[in-house]
């Protein structure tokens, strides 16, 4: 069975603090796919990043950065100098690898939810 | 802007209502979802189709009925709901295939049902 854990319920920050979105999963494949979404008020989930299980390297893409960490199973997000516009609820996500017709199953951790105070 | 989009954004119905919320992409991606959200919940799957043909259904109850017509299509057919059925409806959609890739979501038809 695969689970995700994001333990932060609900995160406040200040405009441009910095902040760390905490993801921990299991699993017993061996061939992953991880992945964070955005979810602004709007509804639509927005994709931002995928990583495989193979590959650890770390990611910075502008403002955000993501640390891929096999030995602790955790994938966690920074948004550096945080803005109004990143306040939304994040979810963290796993897949297994390709097996089949529907293997795309995401299971969800159950969402932070971050507010960035001007 | 999002390439999967979803009709109507709101939805009002009753319970002896028949409705249907559409979903099309036009990505060539072959795989489509239909997930269910409640409020401060992440979201749920209902069904998945592959290459236009049912291959999860995730123990949905009937009075959902989904429907692919084309690759680029997906319908989610609904009549008889309950009001606990109220909830953010998105669907999604994704390549088929070895490699798993991303899924990329609509921005969701938000149903309540009276």
């Amino acid at each position: 069975a695969q689970k995700v854990t994001q333990a932060q319920t609900e995160i406040s920050v200040v405009e441009k603090e910095d902040v760390t979105l905490d993801c921990v999963y299991e699993t017993r494949d061996t061939t992953y796919y991880l992945f964070w979404y955005k979810q602004p008020p709007s509804g639509e989930l927005v994709f931002l990043i995928r990583r495989n299980s193979f590959d650890e390297q770390n990611e910075i893409s502008g403002r955000y950065s993501w640390n891929f960490q096999k030995s602790t199973s955790s994938f966690n997000f920074t948004i550096t100098a945080s803005q109004v516009v990143d306040s939304a609820v994040y979810f963290c996500a796993l897949s297994g690898a390709y097996s089949g017709a529907g293997s795309y199953q995401l299971t969800f951790g159950k969402g932070t939810k971050l507010s960035v105070i001007p | 802007d999002t390439e999967v989009t979803q009709t109507p954004k709101h939805l009002v119905m009753g319970m002896t209502n028949k409705k249907s919320l559409k979903c099309e992409q036009h990505m060539g991606h072959r795989a489509m979802y239909w997930y269910k959200q409640k409020a401060k919940k992440p979201p749920e799957l209902m069904f998945v189709y592959s290459y236009e043909k049912l291959s999860i259904n995730e123990s949905v109850p009937s009075r959902f009925s989904p429907e692919c017509p084309n690759s680029s299509l997906l319908n989610l057919h609904l009549h008889a709901l309950q009001p606990e059925d109220s909830a953010l409806y998105l669907c999604a959609s994704s390549q088929e295939g070895s490699g798993s890739t991303e899924a990329f979501f609509g921005q969701g038809t938000r149903l309540t049902v009276v």
